[in-house]
């Protein structure tokens, strides 16, 4: 089993382009998250999915979009990517209330 | 202030030392969570917790439910355990996790 996948392990965008960051878990999982990590803020929820179809803003959504297209796959989409989106995502899944598993990050620049 | 602190921010300790490293929580919450981040980046699961006590080989955590507070102990240290340990909270309210901000172990041989 892979777990926890995403794609692209690192990006560098411009102001104002666009992009999508992909996770995937092959461990049957309901729930699927969004997260970022910047240095002293420790990390911190974007979106969650509780299950295929549903989607729900966490901490820090503004600036992201998200579609759980299927139970394995939860995508995450800046539309115009911002200087302070600069940070590394990480995906995680898990059953509600269980352990966590996280995919490896995704670092990302915005210049 | 973070609805969930850690305390310390940084620790240095010797090898085989007794490592403890402190949770803090001012809400209600369903389920605790230990978390180990490696210098590489990778994040793992250590422990989730919703009372008592739990032990994994070297290392145990615990929480006090009444008391809103969980610890992370690391018997016989090694370097190894070098990393950032991250205390986590699902919320009662809303379900959502709320992560604390890490606390950098060092283990020096």
């Amino acid at each position: 089993n892979a777990g926890v996948t995403q794609t692209p392990k690192f990006q560098v965008l411009k102001t104002g382009q666009s992009m999508t960051l992909q996770c995937a878990q092959d461990m049957n999982h309901n729930s699927m998250y969004w997260y970022r990590q910047d240095p002293g803020m420790g990390l911190r929820l974007i979106y969650y999915s509780a299950s295929e179809g549903t989607t729900d803003k966490g901490e820090v959504p503004n600036g992201y979009n998200v579609s759980r297209l299927n139970k394995r796959e939860f995508s995450l989409r800046l539309e115009s990517a911002a200087p302070s989106q600069t940070s590394v995502y990480f995906c995680a899944s898990s059953e509600r209330h269980f352990t966590q598993y996280f995919g490896p990050g995704t670092r990302l620049t915005v210049l | 202030k973070n609805e969930v602190e850690q305390s310390p921010q940084n620790l240095t300790a010797q090898e085989g030392e007794f490592i403890t490293i402190n949770c803090s929580y001012s809400v209600g919450i369903s389920a605790l969570h230990w978390l180990q981040q490696h210098p590489g980046g990778g994040i793992v699961s250590l422990f989730m917790l919703s009372s008592g006590k739990k032990k994994h080989g070297r290392l145990i955590a615990t929480i006090n439910i009444q008391e809103k507070h969980s610890s992370l102990h690391i018997t016989a240290s090694h370097p190894r355990d070098s990393a950032v340990y991250i205390c986590a909270a699902n919320m009662n309210r809303d379900d959502k996790i709320i992560f604390g901000k890490g606390t950098r172990l060092h283990i020096l041989p």
